[in-house]
C-alpha cells in the first residue's frame, strides 16, 4: 500500500458542530501532517507528527485538535469552527529515513470542509 | 531564511507547446528540492525531486535539473497535454520536517 487516505472527502458542519478527519498511511512512515489549503494558495502546515508525538504546532487555534493514535493514523478533530476554516484539509507523511533535508512528503487527496 | 520564488500564472499554451515553469531557491546548505503537481480536485502529488547539484528529476515527460550556480530547478515538458492543466509547485525541504513551497504555477492547456 503505497499512499494516504483521507476521510470523508467532503464535510459541511455548523459552527457548533464537532466533527473528526481521519488519515491512515500503512507505509510505514514516521511522520505525519496536517496542512491547510485555501483557494489558490500553497497548502499551509498545522501540525506535525513525528514517531506519534506531536513536534510541530504552527500556532493553530485550539479549535483544531489532533491525535495520533498509532504510527499509521493521524486525526484532525473539529469543534467551533469559524466559516473562515472552510478549506481543503491535506493529510501527508513521511519516510524521514534520511537525516537532514531530504524526505519528500506524500499526500492524501484531502477533505474539502466548509463551515455553515 | 530559505525561500522559493516561483512565476506567476497562470500558463496558457496550446497542446503539444514546450513548457518552462521557473524556480528559483535560497537555502543555506545542499537540500533535496521537489515539484508537486495538484490536479483540479485532488491532494498534492510529488512529480518529480533532486537530491544534489546537477542532479535532474525526471517524470511523466517533466524534467528538472538541480542548478547550484543559479540557485534554480525550473521545471520543463517538450510536449504539453490537455491532461497536464494542474497547479504546480515547486518545494524545498527544511530541517525538522516542514517544507516551503512556492506560490504555485497554474497552467492550463488548450486542444
Amino acid at each position: 500500500d503505497t499512499e494516504v487516505t483521507q476521510t470523508p472527502k467532503h464535510l459541511v458542519m455548523g459552527m457548533t458542530n464537532k466533527k473528526s478527519l481521519k488519515c491512515e498511511q500503512h507505509m510505514g512512515h514516521r511522520a505525519m501532517y496536517w496542512y491547510k489549503q485555501k483557494a489558490k494558495k500553497p497548502p499551509e502546515l498545522m501540525f506535525v507528527y513525528s514517531y506519534e508525538k506531536l513536534s510541530i504546532n504552527e500556532s493553530v487555534p485550539s479549535r483544531f485538535s489532533p491525535e495520533c493514535p498509532n504510527s499509521s493514523l493521524l486525526n484532525l478533530h473539529l469543534h467551533a469552527l469559524q466559516p473562515e476554516d472552510s478549506a481543503l484539509y491535506l493529510c501527508a507523511s513521511s519516510p524521514r529515513e534520511l537525516a537532514g533535508r531530504y524526505n519528500e512528503q506524500f499526500f492524501g487527496p484531502g477533505t474539502r470542509l466548509t463551515v455553515l | 531564511g530559505d525561500s522559493v520564488t516561483q512565476m506567476e500564472g497562470p500558463v496558457t499554451l496550446s497542446e503539444e507547446a514546450f513548457l518552462t515553469i521557473n524556480c528559483t531557491y535560497t537555502a543555506t546548505g545542499y537540500p533535496s528540492l521537489f515539484w508537486y503537481v495538484q490536479y483540479p480536485g485532488e491532494g498534492l502529488q510529488l512529480l518529480l525531486k533532486a537530491t544534489k547539484a546537477d542532479d535532474k528529476g525526471s517524470n511523466k515527460g517533466f524534467e528538472a535539473t538541480y542548478r547550484k550556480e543559479t540557485t534554480s530547478f525550473h521545471l520543463e515538458k517538450g510536449s504539453v497535454q490537455v491532461s497536464d492543466s494542474a497547479v504546480y509547485f515547486c518545494a524545498l525541504p527544511q530541517f525538522a520536517d516542514k517544507l516551503i513551497f512556492g506560490t504555485g504555477t497554474r497552467l492550463q492547456v488548450f486542444p
